[in-house]
Formats: C-alpha cells, sequence, structure tokens
C-alpha cells in the first residue's frame, strides 16, 4: 500500500512570494489534515478536511493560508504571501475513520520543508 | 482545551540502556494518546496508542506506554535501546477520538555506542 505522498520536498522563497504544496493520501482515505511543524515544536493542525468539505480550520491563519481539496482525494496548501515566520515543515496525514470516530490512525507523509528567505 | 507536555527536550542514553519519556496531558475528557516517532528527513510514524482498556499499551519496535489516569500521564519506555532508536518523540493526545490530535513539542533521543 502506498503512503502518503507529498511534493515538493523542499522549497525556498523569498518573503511576500507565493508557495503551494501538494498532498496524495493513500487511497480511500476520507480525512486528510494539513500539519505545521516548525523547528523544535510538535506539528500543530492547520485544517482538516472530511472528503472534500473543510472540518476544521480554526487555527489556519486565512489572511495568507489557503487549502482545497478536490473531489476529495488530492489537496494543495497555498501560502500567499510568505512571510520568515512561516518557515517550517508542512506535514500531511490521512486517515481512513469519518470525523469523530474513534480511534483511528493518521498517516504521515515525508513533508515539504520550507524555507522564506 | 487538550494539550500535552514533554518535560525533556533532550535525553541521551547509551545502547543497551533502558529508556522512558514522559508525556503529561491535560484533557476534560477521557483521552485518546499516541507516541509518535519521527527520523530526520521523515513524517511521523504511530509507535503506540491507547483508548481504553489495559493501561499497558504494546506497540511497535519493542515500546510500550503506560496509562495513569491519576498522573495524566503516559509515558513511553523501553527496556534496551538500539542505535536505531536515534529520533524525535512525540506524544500527542486526541479529541474526538482520534481525528483533532495535539502534539506536544517532542523529546530527541540521542544514543551513546
Amino acid at each position: 500500500e502506498a503512503g502518503v505522498a507529498q511534493s515538493p520536498r523542499y522549497k525556498i522563497i523569498e518573503k511576500r512570494q507565493s508557495v503551494a504544496f501538494w498532498c496524495n493520501p493513500i487511497s480511500g482515505h476520507a480525512t486528510l489534515y494539513w500539519y505545521q511543524q516548525i523547528l523544535g515544536q510538535g506539528p500543530k493542525l492547520l485544517i482538516q478536511f472530511q472528503n472534500n468539505g473543510v472540518v476544521d480550520d480554526s487555527q489556519l491563519p486565512k489572511d495568507r493560508f489557503s487549502a482545497e481539496r478536490l473531489k476529495g482525494v488530492d489537496s494543495t496548501l497555498k501560502i500567499q504571501p510568505a512571510k520568515l515566520e512561516d518557515s517550517a515543515v508542512y506535514l500531511c496525514a490521512s486517515s481512513s475513520g469519518l470525523a469523530g470516530g474513534p480511534g483511528n490512525e493518521q498517516f504521515f507523509g515525508p513533508g515539504t520543508r520550507l524555507t522564506v528567505l | 482545551a487538550q494539550s500535552v507536555t514533554q518535560p525533556d527536550i533532550h535525553i541521551t542514553v547509551s545502547e543497551g540502556a533502558s529508556l522512558e519519556l514522559r508525556c503529561n496531558y491535560s484533557y476534560g475528557a477521557t483521552p485518546y494518546l499516541f507516541w509518535y516517532v519521527q527520523s530526520p528527513g521523515q513524517g511521523l510514524q504511530l509507535l503506540l496508542k491507547y483508548f481504553s482498556g489495559d493501561t499497558l499499551v504494546q506497540g511497535i519496535k519493542g515500546f510500550e506506554a503506560e496509562f495513569k489516569r491519576s498522573q495524566s500521564s503516559f509515558n513511553l519506555r523501553k527496556p534496551s535501546v538500539h542505535w536505531s532508536d536515534a529520533a524525535e518523540y512525540f506524544c500527542a493526545v486526541g479529541a474526538q477520538g482520534a481525528q483533532k490530535l495535539v502534539f506536544g513539542q517532542g523529546t530527541r533521543l540521542t544514543i551513546n555506542p
């Protein structure tokens, strides 16, 4: 079974530029998550999708971050314009369970390391 | 809201020695608890999880964790570490089942030969 795929693996941009990350979850997984992991910290949930609908985006900085999951499969996360403090690893995860369901393991991709100069 | 504290930022142990990584959580309801491991440049891999039942949970790679409700703790243990265990370890608490995870800041484990 293929795991969660993410691209690119690394990205370096200058502040005020825009950037987009792509995630392909495990086939058949209904729930998809984007996390931000700043160096030295644990991952922080940015947004959670159930199929192609948003379940939780309470911690997404909506003035600059946006995400979509068209057709309930792949997802893209965009930052526009980027700030220095956006430098982090962006992790995508997926799970087979429905929102609110117990005990569904989240499978993580390798992440995209973003450096904003 | 739930929160997780991992008191130790960095731990060094010798190969073959025992290991215990600490995790304390705060959550108003019955917690769903997890330990993940992250190797450099890799995503997170689930080591073990606790939802209910036996408070001693066995995981992969020889790890185990014990849930202690009275201490709000979920410490990770391994009787004998291997050099390949060097990595970052994250404790997480789940609300609404496992659908929303809050992670601790992580503990970096270094193994001395």
